[in-house]
């Protein structure tokens, strides 16, 4: 069972084009968040959601618009496509614990979503 | 939260220990160091963290100097399949709150046959 699932794996698209990305997570978790990994492999925060409300927007385009109809779910629609949208994006859930190193939290991320834009 | 500095690179011959180093000089009392990686082509995952104690799991152990201003994460027997970018992050450690990961350039390791 895939505990972070993305779909779809690939898309490619020609520029000014509308297009979105999906992303589920079965280990209910409240928090979820999108990542965004450009051609020089830098990993970045984009969106960040709790209980299917934003709580992270870092900064990015008003074209790219989370949804999270529930709590297993963030998806990311993306309007008006340009070539430097061309990204692996990477949806990720979270889980916090106590270990013996105090309170913590881990990410689980999904396998990404190549977006090449033409 | 504090940055971190590691190698770009580092090779490891297959069944060495892999260690790899980071520095996080400007650490905070309450930051945790965590650790990351990313095999080509997937998510990135989740390895350990760690305090100020040193900790071990399944997959790695990760030993913090006393000053806390460095760590190493070491892969005791490292195989073909540990071949990855390795990440790591200090930030707060809590609950409440929602602090995403901030990824660096990581350390780039290649286990050789």
């Amino acid at each position: 069972d895939t505990a972070v699932s993305q779909t779809p794996k690939y898309l490619v698209t020609q520029m000014g084009n509308d297009k979105s990305i999906k992303c589920e997570q079965n280990l209910g978790h409240d928090t979820m968040y999108w990542y965004k990994q450009d051609s020089k492999k830098f990993l970045k925060i984009m969106f960040s959601y709790n209980n299917k409300e934003l709580i992270i927007n870092e900064t990015v385009p008003n074209r790219f618009s989370p949804k999270s109809p529930d709590k297993a779910h963030l998806n990311l629609h993306i309007n008006s496509l340009e070539l430097g949208d061309s990204a692996v994006y990477f949806c990720a859930s979270r889980s916090t614990w106590t270990s013996g190193s105090g309170n913590t939290d881990t990410q689980y991320f999904g396998p990404g979503t190549r977006l090449t834009v033409l | 939260d504090a940055k971190t500095t590691q190698p770009p690179s580092m090779d490891c011959a297959e069944g060495r220990a892999a260690n790899l180093p980071c520095n996080h000089s400007t650490i905070s009392g309450n930051e945790y160091v965590y650790w990351y990686r990313q095999i080509h082509s997937q998510g990135p995952q989740y390895i350990i963290h760690g305090l100020k104690n040193n900790e071990t799991n399944e997959m790695a152990s990760l030993i913090i100097t006393e000053d806390r201003k460095s760590s190493t994460l070491i892969l005791p027997h490292a195989t073909l399949r540990d071949t990855a970018v390795y990440y790591c992050i200090v930030r707060v450690g809590r609950i409440s709150g929602n602090t995403p990961l901030v990824f660096g350039k990581g350390t780039r390791l290649s286990v050789i046959a």
